[in-house]
C-alpha cells in the first residue's frame, strides 16, 4: 500500500531534549512538509523540501530542523530551543512542478508530541 | 500575509439536510484550492480539490470556486453523523506551498 508513515504515533520527552520525528512515504512524492497543529489553531508549516538534499523554512522554523537525504525521508528534529514544543505533528507530501498541478498534499497520520 | 479565512463554528446541521462550508481568500493569483475532513485527534483527509471556476461534484460533496469573489466552497448533501468533523479549507499560494485555514466545525444532529 502506497502511503505515508510517521513514528512514534505518540512521543514523550522531557524538557532540554532534542527529539526527531520520522517521516517517511513510498508514494514517489518529490515534496515533502512538516507542519505543527496546536489545540483550536490551523496547520503552521515549519519546513517543507521540493527535492533531495535541500529545504526551506516555513512560517514557523526556529527550533526546529530537518533533513533531506533521501527522497522517501524527511526526518524533523525538534531542539531544546523550541520554546513551545507540544504540539501535535504532521508530515505530508505532493507531487512537484508544473503550473497544472494541484499540488495535492496528502498528510501521514501525525505524531503527538508532549514534553514536560 | 496571505490568508485563507473560514468561520470556526460549530456549524449545526440535522441529519439529511445540506451542511455548507464556506472559505474566503486573499490571494488572487492562487490556482488550486483544497477541502480536508480531520477528525478529532487524527491527521486531515483530502476530500476534494478544485482549480477552474464553477462547481465540481463526488459524490455527496460539491466544492464550489468563484475567483472574481475569492471564494470557494463545500456542499455535503444528505449529511451523515459520520460527517461530523473539522474541515479545513486550503489554497496553493505559489510553488508547492499551501496555506491552510483554521478549519469549521462541523455538528451533524442525529
Amino acid at each position: 500500500d502506497g502511503g505515508i508513515t510517521q513514528s512514534p504515533k505518540y512521543l514523550f520527552r522531557k524538557e532540554g531534549q532534542n527529539v526527531t520525528l520520522s517521516c517517511e512515504q513510498n508514494l514517489n512524492h518529490d515534496a515533502m512538509y512538516w507542519y505543527r497543529q496546536d489545540p483550536g489553531q490551523g496547520l503552521r508549516l515549519i519546513y517543507y523540501s521540493q527535492i533531495v538534499n535541500d529545504f526551506q523554512k516555513g512560517d514557523i522554523a526556529e527550533g526546529y530542523s530537518v533533513s533531506r537525504e533521501k527522497k522517501e525521508s524527511f526526518p524533523l528534529t525538534v531542539t531544546s530551543a523550541q520554546k513551545n514544543p507540544t504540539a501535535f505533528y504532521l508530515c505530508a507530501s505532493s507531487i512537484s512542478g508544473g503550473r497544472t498541478s494541484l499540488y495535492e498534499q496528502y498528510f501521514g497520520p501525525g505524531t503527538r508530541l508532549t514534553v514536560t | 500575509q496571505k490568508e485563507v479565512e473560514q468561520n470556526s463554528g460549530p456549524l449545526s446541521v440535522p441529519e439529511g439536510a445540506i451542511a455548507s462550508l464556506n472559505c474566503t481568500y486573499s490571494d488572487r493569483v492562487s490556482q488550486s484550492f483544497f477541502w480536508y475532513r480531520q477528525y478529532s485527534g487524527k491527521s486531515p483527509e483530502l476530500i476534494m480539490s478544485i482549480y477552474s471556476n464553477g462547481d465540481k461534484e463526488d459524490g455527496r460533496f460539491t466544492a464550489q470556486l468563484n475567483k472574481a469573489s475569492q471564494y470557494v466552497s463545500l456542499l455535503i448533501r444528505d449529511s451523515q453523523p459520520s460527517d461530523s468533523a473539522t474541515y479545513l479549507c486550503a489554497s496553493r499560494v505559489r510553488d508547492d506551498k499551501i496555506i491552510f485555514g483554521k478549519g469549521t466545525r462541523l455538528h451533524i444532529l442525529p
